[in-house]
């Protein structure tokens, strides 16, 4: 099965600041990787997605992500955040092949949020 | 264009009660996945549903229980609810099993 590690449960931050969300994943068999947003009382939303192919990916509302397979980690980072970045941050991940393919497996969520 | 929509959106029961949940995919897509997610916690994998057949099923007890009709609709049922069943049950769907998921706003379910 796979699993998914976000090393911070709480990321304060004040506005125009870089911020970087970390995430780390444990998997036997090739992933996709996610990061998903979710504000408060709302479902969630993809912010960002690696399939294959570059391993800098760039999503919505200026975030981005590194791929990097060695160190089997997937950190979200932004260059300069807003106010309306606070939300709860999800990475996730979903096996290529086996028995688990399509399962979404996410961690315990990093809630970032921005002071003025 | 329409998302996946997810009814009703809050729901209040009590200890011993069964639920149905309903979720409607976006249009074309076929595969429906249900998500259980308790409060500080990220969603947890219940069940997956592609053209109708279950493909998975997480680690949860044979009270839960879904299907996925026709139109590719979807519902949950979970029967003698107990008090850690409250959570957020998100729905997702895909156009096939393994692609990506987009999720529906959710169901808060509060049972006391």
């Amino acid at each position: 099965a796979q699993s998914v590690t976000q090393l911070d449960s709480q990321v304060p931050v004040f506005e125009e600041a870089p911020v970087e969300l970390r995430c780390n994943y444990s998997s036997s068999v090739s992933v996709y990787l996610f990061w998903y947003v979710q504000y408060p009382n709302q479902g969630l939303q993809l912010l960002l997605k690696y399939l294959s192919g570059s391993t800098l990916v760039k999503g919505i509302n200026g975030f981005e992500a590194e791929f990097n397979k060695s160190q089997t980690s997937f950190h979200l980072r932004k260059p300069s955040v807003h106010i309306s970045d606070t939300a709860e941050y999800f990475c996730a991940v979903s096996a290529l092949r086996g028995s688990t393919l399509g399962r979404l497996y996410f961690g315990r969520g990093t809630q970032l949020t921005v002071w003025p | 264009d329409a998302g996946v929509t997810q009814s009703p959106t809050h729901l209040i029961k009590t200890r011993g009660q069964h639920v149905t949940l309903r979720c409607s995919p976006i249009s074309g897509h076929k595969s429906v996945s249900w998500y259980q997610q308790v409060l500080g916690q990220g969603p947890q994998f219940i069940f997956q549903y592609y053209e109708k057949e279950e493909r998975g099923r997480g680690n949860f007890p044979d009270r839960f229980s879904a299907r996925q009709f026709p139109n590719y609709s979807s519902e949950l049922n979970v029967n003698a609810l107990l008090l850690g069943d409250s959570a957020l049950y998100l729905c997702a769907s895909s156009s096939t099993e393994y692609n990506e998921q987009f999720f529906g706003p959710g169901t808060r379910l509060t049972v006391l």
